[in-house]
């Protein structure tokens, strides 16, 4: 079945580090992969998406590239801040696995001043 | 535009009692879906609709119901509350049945402890 995998946190950094959170995904057909976020005490928002290989998502600052050879989609961001700080979720949409979302385990992050 | 709201947000339950959860959307979203979230872990599959009538098993379906009369509503039924379902249950929904990339909106969450 499908499956994904994210290094486990928590991470903390020091405002203005570079931030990389890596994922990488087992899929039956080709699937469409998300970054979600998730700030204390709220529900997931999506972050950004890729919908095929080679594809690069980015918003606020993060971005991801589909890596289809080696099955990742990892997260960076160049110079975060405390406002970062928030749980991250690798995710993908596989139409062949009958359309379900498959989340990874999350990483939390922590950026201190 | 409300998006996906879920009632309670917080709720305690005793060993053996039952609750429903709400969620309702406002999207016309055929696909929805409910999802627990322990402490310190991701998010695990219970029960989606791909529309009006229809419902299937998740990961761990094992101790809920669920049912989608309508659209907008997919509640979430615990029968007998036991102290392993003291989780965060979040509903989502979804526009899109095919996989090209439409996201999930998430609800902000219900935060249920069973003792």
């Amino acid at each position: 079945g499908d499956s994904v995998t994210q290094m486990e946190g928590p991470v903390t950094l020091s405002e203005e580090a570079f931030l990389t959170i890596n994922c990488t995904y087992t899929a039956t057909g080709y699937p469409s992969l998300f970054w979600y976020v998730q700030y204390p005490g709220e529900g997931l928002q999506l972050l950004l998406k890729a919908t095929k290989a080679d594809d690069k998502g980015s918003n606020k600052g993060f971005e991801a590239t589909y890596r289809k050879e080696t099955t990742s989609f990892h997260l960076e961001k160049g110079s975060v801040q405390v406002s970062d700080s928030a749980v991250y979720f690798c995710a993908l949409s596989d139409y062949a696995a009958g359309n379900k979302l498959t989340f990874g385990g999350g990483t939390r992050v922590l950026v201190k001043p | 535009n409300a998006g996906v709201t879920q009632t309670p947000k917080f709720r305690i339950l005793k060993i053996g009692q039952s609750m429903t959860l709400q969620c309702t959307q406002d999207m016309n979203h055929n696909y929805m879906y409910w999802y627990r979230q322990d402490p310190g872990m991701g998010l695990k599959l219970i029960y989606y609709s791909v529309g009006a009538g229809i419902t299937d098993k998740g990961e761990v379906p094992n101790g809920y119901n669920v049912s989608r009369s309508t659209t907008e509503d997919f509640p979430l039924r615990l029968e007998l509350a036991a102290p392993s379902q003291t989780s965060v249950y979040f509903c989502a929904s979804r526009a899109s049945t095919t996989g090209d990339g439409s996201p999930l909106h998430f609800g902000n969450g219900t935060r249920l402890t069973v003792t």
